[in-house]
């Protein structure tokens, strides 16, 4: 079954502009990540937050987390054409299980 | 970093067909790998858990009659999508982990039942 919602659904920006995505999650969690997806092909890592993380960075990325509103948002600085894909955020359930329970997604498309 | 393998990366195959995926952990050892399914313009969703050396474990929903999982050594398992249906065309995606909570992606299979 689905965790949450993502939204938006759908993103579309020009190139240098920010995006900013959104996630929610319903059960309690170990950690949260971020995976990008281009068409058709398997999903890429982008970074993990912990639970008692509220905040981290990586490159563009900034991705925060509210576990009292059970949410996190991802966001891309300065975005180019190349980050056009889906990105989904992901959870872990509060056993070790190594099971992905994952968002709907926001499709992003920036142009150039 | 850590590879997952897949494959085929597409098939095509005739109704009431049987269809083998193989994922493979290339440079580490899975007790664990896990498979999703994906259809179009939607996210994945978890089919089962693939446990090296003992059953499978299915998502509620999940015919394991169906979607035969195998997972004979540390590093391959498979899954065969048994009788195929044009409603079982799908991408399906394996995934491993290293170690927690790292869990790596296969380039997934697109699966055309015709």
């Amino acid at each position: 079954s689905q965790q949450g919602e993502e939204d938006p659904q759908a993103l579309s920006i020009q190139e240098g502009e920010n995006a900013t995505m959104n996630c929610s999650y319903k059960t309690s969690i170990n950690n949260l990540q971020w995976y990008r997806q281009n068409s058709g092909r398997g999903l890429v890592h982008l970074i993990l937050i912990r639970s008692n993380e509220r905040e981290k960075h990586s490159g563009r990325l900034r991705v925060t987390l509210d576990t009292s509103k059970k949410s996190s948002s991802l966001l891309i600085t300065a975005s180019r054409a190349a980050d056009t894909a889906s990105y989904f955020c992901a959870t872990t359930g509060s056993g070790n299980t190594g099971k992905l329970i994952f968002g709907q997604g926001t499709t992003l498309q920036v142009k150039p | 970093g850590a590879v997952v393998s897949q494959h085929p990366s597409w098939v095509i195959c005739k109704s009431g067909t049987s269809v083998k995926i193989e994922c493979r952990s290339l440079d580490f050892q899975a007790t664990t790998m896990f498979w999703y399914r994906q259809f179009p313009k939607q996210s994945l969703m978890l089919m089962a858990t693939s446990n090296e050396g003992s059953k499978a474990t299915y998502e509620q929903g999940v015919e394991k009659d169906k979607f035969l999982i195998n997972h004979a050594s540390l590093t391959l398992s498979t899954l065969t999508v048994t009788s195929a249906h044009p409603e079982d065309s799908s991408f399906y995606i394996c995934s491993a982990r290293d170690r927690p909570p790292g869990a790596f992606f296969g380039q997934g299979t697109r699966l055309t039942v015709v």
